[in-house]
């Protein structure tokens, strides 16, 4: 199972928005839809964002959203923040039962 | 609190092995999916393997099948990982993570890791 392709690195002004892409194939972001969506700061474990597409925990900021379109799941970060300055990982169900991971963006702040 | 924390990280030889806990606290694991995914220095995150709430299900990823062995006591709260035949590209984090289904699919409790490093 090939990790799915995300952008090595994207970075943003205080205020923007950024958009982080994921793509899979139809053997598994574009066959479930169970994707989510981690952050992980260094030396921290990782914390969900977004599961299943589009749904956010009750304690994650509503300036984080998911979609997807076919074979390619986004996270899109708005107002952006120095405290998202993080990794970001996308995560999906496979149709051989297992999961795979994204191959990690660094989300910088400028 | 709900919390899971790891043990038995640590520097082995290259063919060595090692076991891994992860203690759940907080909530039971016979309720739930649980999994081991892994840190990689400089690559990222990696899935490694799961188990059903009552063991019946086991997955691992390509990279450990044959090598690695997942399992529970539920008695004892408490998931291992069985690392064997251990090779440098092994070396990571460690994390176990639960999936209760509160979050969706999602891996909702995380611990904090251990660290394995396979020497060659």
């Amino acid at each position: 199972q090939s990790a799915l392709t995300q952008p090595a690195s994207v970075s943003g002004s205080p205020g923007q928005s950024i958009t982080i892409s994921c793509t899979g194939t139809s053997s598994d972001v574009g066959g479930y839809k169970f994707v989510s969506w981690y952050q992980q700061h260094p030396g921290k474990a990782p914390k969900v964002m977004i599961y299943d597409v589009n749904n956010r925990p009750s304690d994650v900021s509503n300036r984080f959203s998911g979609s997807k379109s076919g074979s390619t799941a986004s996270l899109t970060i708005s107002g952006l923040q120095a405290e998202d300055e993080a990794d970001y990982y996308c995560c999906s169900y496979t149709s051989t039962k297992n999961y795979v991971f994204g191959t990690g963006t660094k989300v910088t702040v400028l | 609190e709900v919390q899971l924390v790891e043990s038995g990280g640590g520097l082995v030889q290259s063919g060595g092995s090692l076991r891994l806990s992860c203690g759940a606290s907080g909530f039971a694991i016979s309720t739930c999916w649980m999994h081991w995914v892994r840190l990689v220095p400089g690559k990222g995150l990696e899935w490694v393997s799961r188990i059903h709430g009552d063991g019946y299900e086991i997955n691992y990823a390509d990279s450990v099948n044959g090598r690695f062995t997942i399992s529970r006591d539920n008695a004892k709260n408490t998931l291992f990982l069985q690392l064997n035949s251990l090779r440098a590209e092994d070396t990571a984090v460690y994390y176990c993570a639960s999936q209760r289904w509160l979050q969706g699919s999602s891996f909702d409790i995380w611990g904090q890791g251990t660290m394995v490093t396979v020497s060659s």
